[in-house]
């Protein structure tokens, strides 16, 4: 289930599962997103990036949509496995002054993945 | 090899004291920031270097300062260290294009 509020949303599946984490983005002008993984003391890990040319791009059982008209990114995990459990963020990077590439990432609020095997 | 690297992975210090975090990246990648994680996991950029030269700095107490002696390393020095500047400090780095950035492990710094 998911819980928001004061704490992180989590979302709590089985081994072999498909999951979905979920994440609304503040900035129209934003052309870069990404998600991260981020375990337990551990720094944040790259999974999959897109550009806001694309609205899917495929990885190795992940999947990436993007919905710029409603500013919604999602990442699809396929057959969830225990080492997915983790904490994952979507990051936004939106363009510096005058268009250059300096932007900043952006993250998000984060949701606690815990696969049950 | 570690791609980019911070130390110390953990600091405790008292409430006053002035203290550093070094971090350095081995991917020769042009921009490096500092980001800090607070205890709800909110992931905040502090500041961001591009070959030496601060391009970002958010409303960050000047306690806080960045020093970039080359585009390999961004290290952070903190004055007067407060309560409230205990969290999770994170080094990253990037190419100066929108690609992702790397994450270093994280300094744990605690002020009591």
């Amino acid at each position: 289930g998911e819980s928001v509020g004061l704490h992180l949303p989590t979302l709590s599946v089985q081994e072999g599962d498909n999951s979905i984490i979920n994440c609304a983005y503040s900035n129209s002008a934003s052309d870069y997103f990404i998600w991260y993984k981020q375990e337990s003391g551990k720094g944040p890990q790259f999974i999959i990036d897109i550009r806001s040319n694309m609205d899917k791009r495929q990885g190795q059982r992940v999947t990436v949509l993007l919905n710029k008209t409603v500013k919604h990114l999602s990442l699809q995990i396929a057959a969830t496995q225990p080492g997915d459990s983790a904490v994952y963020f979507c990051a936004e990077r939106s363009q510096g002054a005058g268009g250059t590439s300096y932007g900043k990432l952006t993250f998000g609020q984060g949701t606690i993945l815990t696969v049950h095997p | 090899d570690t791609a980019v690297s911070q130390t110390p992975k953990y600091l405790v210090t008292q409430m006053g004291n002035d203290k550093s975090i070094k971090c350095e990246q081995n991917l020769g990648h042009d921009t490096m920031y500092w980001y800090k994680q607070d205890s709800k996991k909110f992931l905040k950029i502090m500041f961001s270097y591009n070959n030496k030269e601060l391009i970002i700095n958010e409303t960050v107490p000047n306690r806080f300062s960045p020093k970039s002696p080359d585009k390999a390393h961004l290290n952070l020095h903190i004055n007067s260290l407060e309560l409230g500047d205990s969290a999770v400090y994170f080094c990253a780095s990037s190419q100066i294009m929108n690609t992702e950035a790397f994450f270093g492990q994280g300094t744990r710094l605690t002020v009591v």
